[in-house]
């Protein structure tokens, strides 16, 4: 079976433009769930969807949305770039509505200039 | 205080070595932990997940669970050039919570 994809691998952007990040999860699996991660740091929540519900948000500006579709793949979008926002995007997907254990797409990163 | 503490290392080891990474966490109410490996510019792997006190064990691999104390611990026995990547921890509370919050890492280094 395919594990988590994410589209695309690297992008650079420009500061105040938008980006849509994409995720497909590991067939069966409802859960998405969004997080960031600098260098050094420990992923930090973003988004979560089930059942393509927001489950949770983490504390990120508003400038930050996404959605769930009804195959479950993900869009995680983002307004008016800043250089701040440079850093892996990660998608991690959950197999049950009760299973704790999340699993990794290869990441975005994105470069803000 | 952070909720999810790591030391930053690099802790480092001779390969055929035990490595003994620790985590500690804040929130009492913790019932969920788990230990990811991250390969310099990849995306964290899945390695361990443990939701009882004690010693669970996967190959080379240990998790060590004290909820007493809230820290929980990974071993690696034997350790491997190939082992050398941050390790993360993250912990999940009881509270309708299916969300992690991860520590920092640590990075291994494993010395042939």
């Amino acid at each position: 079976d395919a594990g988590v994809t994410q589209s695309p691998t690297h992008l650079i952007k420009t500061r105040g433009q938008h980006v849509t990040l994409r995720c497909s999860p590991i067939s069966g699996h409802k859960s998405v769930s969004w997080y960031q991660q600098v260098l050094g740091q420990g992923p930090q929540f973003i988004f979560q969807y089930y059942e393509k519900e927001e489950r949770g948000r983490g504390n990120f500006p508003d400038r930050f949305s996404a959605r769930q579709f009804p195959n479950y793949s993900s869009e995680l979008n983002v307004n008016a770039l800043l250089l701040g926002d440079s850093a892996l995007y990660l998608c991690a997907t959950t197999g049950t509505s009760s299973s704790y254990e999340q699993y990794f797409g290869p990441g975005t990163r994105l470069t803000v200039t | 205080q952070k909720e999810v503490e790591q030391n930053s290392g690099p802790l480092s080891v001779p390969e055929g070595a035990i490595a003994s990474l620790n985590c500690t966490y804040s929130d009492r109410g913790s019932q969920s932990f788990f230990w990811y490996r991250q390969y310099s510019g990849k995306s964290p792997e899945l390695i361990m997940s443990i939701y009882s006190n004690g010693d669970k064990e996967d190959g080379r691999f240990t998790a060590q669970l004290n909820k007493a104390s809230q820290y929980v611990s990974l071993l690696i026995r034997d350790s491997q050039p190939s082992d050398s990547a941050t390790y993360l921890c993250a912990v999940m509370t009881a509270r309708g919570s299916y969300i992690p919050t991860f520590g920092r890492g640590t990075s291994l280094i494993v010395h042939p």
